[in-house]
């Protein structure tokens, strides 16, 4: 899954609760996004960065926040304002900003239950 | 807006014979198209790209794709499918600049013994 790591690879949240999912990558990248996939659906853009403490939202962002404070990390927060968390989180970074002509390089994945 | 569409939710061939995942896309102007491959339970894998030049894009694991303009399509193919093929395949399309890339909905293939 080339230098990106997502952990942890499986979470459990109870409902009312704050969740945060770790992005890290070690290829030097500016672009770092998050993805959301449900069966069916594909990939949903959450949110997306190009650069160190700046972040843009994606299409489902409502329910999730996001940093950027160094640019080798992304981490993703899922709040209790996300009804249905339930759901396979991709994290994927692009050598340049904002790029669509740039390889993406995905993370193992991290699959979020709610109990 | 640039789409893409991949219009089988889902591909069944035999090992050992030919498979053809399908992608159509629409983008103005020149576009840079992707396949990338999930294997369950873990992120996306790139396979091929296209940018310019020759229409047949040759990739990892014995993968190539077509890229054909008139028709607007990108379809993937392998001269003979394995068992071990079996995953889910993602097309995405660019335009060029500062754009988040556009996936298409995924299209399993089941490579049967």
């Amino acid at each position: 899954d080339g230098g990106i790591t997502q952990s942890p690879k499986y979470l459990f949240r109870k409902e009312g609760q704050n969740v945060t999912l770790s992005c890290e990558q070690n290829l030097n990248h500016d672009a770092m996004y998050w993805y959301r996939q449900d069966p069916g659906q594909g990939l949903r853009l959450i949110y997306y960065s190009q650069i160190v403490n700046d972040f843009q939202k994606g299409d489902i962002a409502e329910g999730y926040s996001v940093s950027r404070e160094k640019k080798e990390s992304f981490p993703l927060t899922v709040t209790s304002a996300q009804k249905n968390p339930t759901a396979f989180y991709l994290c994927a970074s692009s050598m340049r900003r904002l790029a669509d002509t740039d390889t993406q390089y995905f993370g193992p994945g991290t699959r979020l239950t709610v109990l | 807006a640039q789409s893409v569409a991949q219009p089988e939710d889902q591909v069944n061939v035999a090992e050992g014979n030919p498979l053809t995942v399908k992608c159509t896309y629409s983008v103005s102007g020149n576009p840079y198209l992707f396949w990338y491959v999930q294997y369950p339970n873990r992120g996306l894998q790139f396979l091929l790209k296209y940018i310019t030049g020759d229409n047949l894009v040759k990739g990892s694991y014995g993968f190539e794709a077509e890229f054909n303009k008139s028709q607007t399509s990108f379809h993937l193919k392998k001269p003979s499918a394995l068992v071990s093929d079996s995953a889910l395949y993602f097309c995405a399309a660019g335009r060029g600049g500062s754009y988040i890339p556009t996936f298409g909905r995924g299209t399993s293939l089941i490579v049967h013994p």
